[in-house]
């Protein structure tokens, strides 16, 4: 079956401080990939999303970026932390017309 | 592009009474239709899903959903509710094109919480 694990499950760092949230996929192979953060009583707000290695979209300008450096692995950093980056960030893969699974998310404190 | 919109934020709901969360969406072509389910500090989980064939679609802990194309719809249902149901529920539609990313796109959530 398709897994996605995430990690860590919770984090907290200072403002200024750099981020690196990590997510691989197994139990499949070219899946798209995506990162969503859910804000306290929100929805999921989708960040970025890869169709491939290497391909990066992003969906809303932020203080975030996002690299694919191989098919299962999807990365989401920040040079410098801000204080809006908190919240709880999902990873989730699907392969073409069929559902999405997700990781457990990590949850993110900037203090 | 898609859009959800998912009627109650807050669905307070007796043990064993059944309950409907309301889903609309907004599309301009074919869509899919699922709906998730997320616990406390976890990850989201597939409850049901519509890609093709009868627009009732059974899934998992006893919930249904009927996708109405006209209605622009997908609610979700369940008969007779349990305490262990309480949790938040998402409705999510993406697209279906073959070489687009198929995104999904979620509306904001409905908690439901079950009472003895």
């Amino acid at each position: 079956s398709q897994t996605i694990h995430q990690w860590p499950a919770t984090l907290v760092q200072p403002v200024g401080s750099p981020l690196s949230l990590e997510c691989t996929v197994e139990g499949t192979s070219n899946p798209n990939l995506y990162w969503y953060r859910q804000a306290a009583g929100r929805g999921l707000q989708l960040l970025f999303y890869s169709v491939g290695i290497g391909q990066i979209s992003s969906e809303v300008p932020q203080n975030l970026s996002a690299s694919r450096p191989q098919d299962r692995q999807f990365i989401l950093s920040s040079k410098k932390l801000l204080l809006s980056d908190s919240g709880f960030y999902l990873c989730a893969g699907r392969r073409r017309d069929t559902e999405a699974f997700f990781g457990q998310g990590t949850r993110l404190t900037v203090v | 592009a898609q859009s959800v919109t998912q009627l109650d934020s807050q669905v307070p709901v007796f043990e064993e009474a059944p309950v409907e969360l309301r889903c609309n969406y907004s599309s301009s072509v074919s869509v899919y239709l699922f709906w998730y389910v997320q616990y406390p500090n976890q990850g989201l989980q597939l409850l049901l899903k519509y890609l093709s064939g009868s627009t009732l679609v059974k899934g998992i802990n006893g919930f249904e959903a009927e996708f109405n194309k006209s209605q622009t719809s997908f609610h979700l249902r369940k008969p007779s509710v349990h305490i262990s149901d309480t949790a938040e529920y998402f409705c999510a539609v993406s697209d279906q094109f073959i070489r687009g990313a198929q995104k999904l796109v979620f509306g904001q959530g409905t908690r439901l919480t079950i009472n003895p």
